[in-house]
């Protein structure tokens, strides 16, 4: 079975330009959560799209928003960015019938905005 | 706010010894705990879990504890070898959440 794929893995971006990054789930998995990884900090979590809805939502501005498409991949997007955006964006997908389904991640995509 | 600690951001222990690593959470209404595994340029991987119900949750080398009394869990690793050498995050769901709240992760380096 293949794993979460995510697209790029790499980004470079200047400050107030706007960024998509894309995540594929594992085959079957309707629920895909967003996190942003940054030295210290750990993973934040941004928020999960379930069935094409955001079933949660993280404490971050609304700069950053997402969606789910019908094969159950979801963009994340990031506007007017700024410095302090540049970290690893890493998604999983699960079951999430329950709180309790393991989550499985992607490699991430490493956003750097100058 | 963190919800989920992980106070010490580095450990190194020698092969073949123990490794605890430690999590703390503040929320009560948690009641699943994880750990993942992180190694650089990979997305964490699936470890360990442990449900409110239990105290204790062992896979091979793994060993989670939970002590809900003092909200805190640990993970501990017999024998540590090398390629345990990576981040470790702890981290903490409500079963009927549907967002999973992470510490800041651990790094564990294991010397041969």
């Amino acid at each position: 079975k293949a794993g979460v794929t995510q697209t790029p893995r790499y980004l470079i971006k200047t400050r107030g330009q706007q960024v998509t990054l894309s995540c594929s789930p594992i085959s079957g998995h309707r629920s895909v959560s967003w996190y942003q990884q940054t030295p210290g900090q750990g993973l934040q979590f941004l928020f999960e799209y379930f069935s094409e809805t955001q079933r949660n939502k993280g404490n971050f501005p609304g700069r950053f928003s997402g969606r789910q498409f019908s094969n159950s991949r979801s963009e994340m997007n990031v506007s007017t960015l700024e410095l302090g955006d540049s970290a690893l964006y890493l998604c999983a997908s699960s079951l999430r019938v329950t709180g309790t389904d393991t989550q499985y991640f992607g490699p991430g995509t490493r956003l750097t905005v100058l | 706010d963190q919800q989920v600690k992980q106070n010490s951001p580095s450990l190194s222990v020698q092969e073949g010894r123990i490794s605890i690593l430690n999590c703390d959470y503040t929320n009560s209404m948690f009641d699943y705990f994880l750990w993942y595994k992180k190694y650089p340029a990979e997305g964490p991987t699936f470890l360990i879990s442990i449900s409110s119900i239990k105290d204790k949750n062992e896979d091979g080398r793994f060993t989670v504890f939970l002590n809900k009394s003092a909200k805190h869990l640990s993970l501990h690793i017999v024998p540590s070898q090398p390629g345990d050498s990576a981040v470790y995050f702890c981290a903490a769901s409500g079963a009927n959440n549907n967002d999973m709240r992470f510490g800041a992760g651990t790094r564990l380096t294991v010397k041969p």
